[in-house]
């Protein structure tokens, strides 16, 4: 069973601060890493994806992925009450055409 | 660009009846559609994966005759759900992805379905 672990929070962080969200995974074989955003009742809105051990920045965004410890994160910079969502995070095996996502982590951002 | 749509956004019926929920891929060809349930509070479950012109893949536990997957045409995938009980209440969430340009799926708004 591959897994996608999250840490269920809430995280509450204040207007302004970086939020860090984090994300482990079971499969070495997992090849691409993605961070959606989902608000209460609506469906998930991709974020950002990366593939390649390191960051990748989009704006306030800023995902970091080692895969040598299998574990992939998404910084928030300058954080907004509109940021307060569910965070998920999936993952993709190489070669294969599913995703997996861990259960989210929800982030309260206090004005 | 990467636009899925639903329909119905809402739908409300009675224990026994079926109900049709359909996705469309609006700019981009779908080469395979996911179709995923969430609980209030809990995780996307996937359901089932259907590629374009195959039959869909059912994930274990997930009863195919019960819920109806078609995936005709590049554009559109529907979801039948056949002779449907209060428990199947649930928010029914599609998405798509376009195998040959792009590493992302892309979600629909959902599907909040109420059985009476």
């Amino acid at each position: 069973q591959k897994e996608v672990e999250q840490n269920s929070g809430p995280l509450s962080v204040p207007e302004g601060a970086i939020a860090s969200l984090n994300c482990t995974y079971s499969d070495r074989g997992s090849q691409s890493f993605f961070w959606y955003r989902q608000y209460s009742g609506k469906s998930p809105e991709l974020i950002m994806f990366i593939y390649s051990n390191g960051d990748k920045e989009d704006g306030r965004f800023t995902a970091q992925l080692n895969k040598a410890s299998q574990y992939v994160s998404l910084l928030i910079r300058d954080s907004q009450p509109s940021d307060s969502a569910t965070y998920l995070c999936a993952v993709r095996e190489y070669g294969f055409n599913k995703f997996y996502f861990g259960s989210g982590t929800k982030l309260n951002v206090k004005p | 660009g990467a636009v899925v749509s639903q329909h119905p956004s809402w739908v409300i019926c009675k224990s026994g009846t079926s109900v049709k929920i359909e996705c469309r891929s609006l700019d981009f060809q779908a080469t395979t559609m996911f179709w995923y349930r969430q609980f209030p509070k809990q995780s996307l479950m996937l359901m089932a994966t259907s590629n374009e012109g195959s039959k869909a893949t059912y994930e274990q536990g997930v009863e195919k005759d019960k819920f109806l997957i078609n995936h005709a045409s590049l554009t559109l995938s529907t979801l039948t759900v056949t002779s449907a009980h209060p428990e199947d209440s649930s928010f029914y969430i599609c998405s798509a992805r376009d195998t040959n340009m792009g590493e992302t799926q892309y979600f629909g708004p959902g599907t909040r379905l109420l059985v009476l």
